[in-house]
């Protein structure tokens, strides 16, 4: 089992790119979480879907889009990347909304100049 | 929305001593409250949780305590190592989410040898 994957580890942008990060799991979970982490202000959620082919907001979804492509993965598109949404992302999943325990995937780290 | 405080935001200990870390949330209906642990560079891994039912949980050198009527719940480390050296996060579940959880804004814990 790999757990939860995801790609890519490292990806600078300009102002303005376009960029997809992609997240698969393995573990066979019902639900999966887009996450942000910036210095002091722990880990804010972007997106979520508690289930395939439903996809809600977060705390802070402005700049982001998702697609929950199959139950396995489900990424997060940046349309128009700004220097705000240079960032570290993590994914995240879980059994269902009865299981709470998230898994994490490794993280990207992103730059936007 | 659930609000999730944590204190203190850095704390230094002697190896050998204990730590405390606390948390405040908002919503008294939450119910699950995780602790991660995330080293540098790494993901955020599950170390423990707690449900609302349960007043103390522990499992080796960590144990949580909830006060569900304070609405505080704290994570205790004894017999700190140099390898406990990370940053903590709590969260709260939103009650009556699809497991989405709130996160602290983490503690950086250093155990000094």
């Amino acid at each position: 089992n790999a757990g939860v994957t995801q790609t890519p580890k490292f990806q600078v942008l300009k102002t303005g790119q376009s960029m997809t990060l992609q997240c698969a799991q393995d573990m066979n979970h019902n639900s999966m979480y887009w996450y942000r982490q910036d210095p002091g202000m722990g880990l804010r959620l972007i997106y979520y879907s508690a289930s395939e082919g439903t996809t809600d907001k977060g705390e802070v979804p402005n700049g982001y889009n998702v697609s929950r492509l199959n139950k396995r993965e489900f990424s997060l598109r940046l349309e128009s990347a700004a220097p705000s949404q240079t960032s570290v992302y993590f994914c995240a999943s879980s059994v269902n909304r009865r299981h709470n325990e998230q898994f994490f995937g490794p993280g990207t780290r992103l730059t936007v100049l | 929305g659930e609000n999730v405080e944590q204190h203190p935001s850095t704390l230094s200990v002697q190896e050998g001593d204990s730590a405390v870390i606390k948390c405040t949330y908002s919503d008294s209906a939450s119910n699950y409250f995780p602790w991660y642990k995330q080293e540098l560079g790494k993901r955020p891994q599950l170390i423990i949780d707690i449900r609302s039912n349960v007043g103390e949980k522990k499992d080796q050198r960590i144990a949580v305590t909830l006060n569900k009527t304070a609405k505080h719940f704290s994570l205790h480390i004894t017999e700190t190592q140099p390898e406990d050296s990370a940053v903590y996060f709590c969260a709260a579940i939103e009650a009556d989410s699809w497991g989405k959880l709130q996160f602290g804004a983490g503690t950086q814990v250093v155990v000094t040898p």
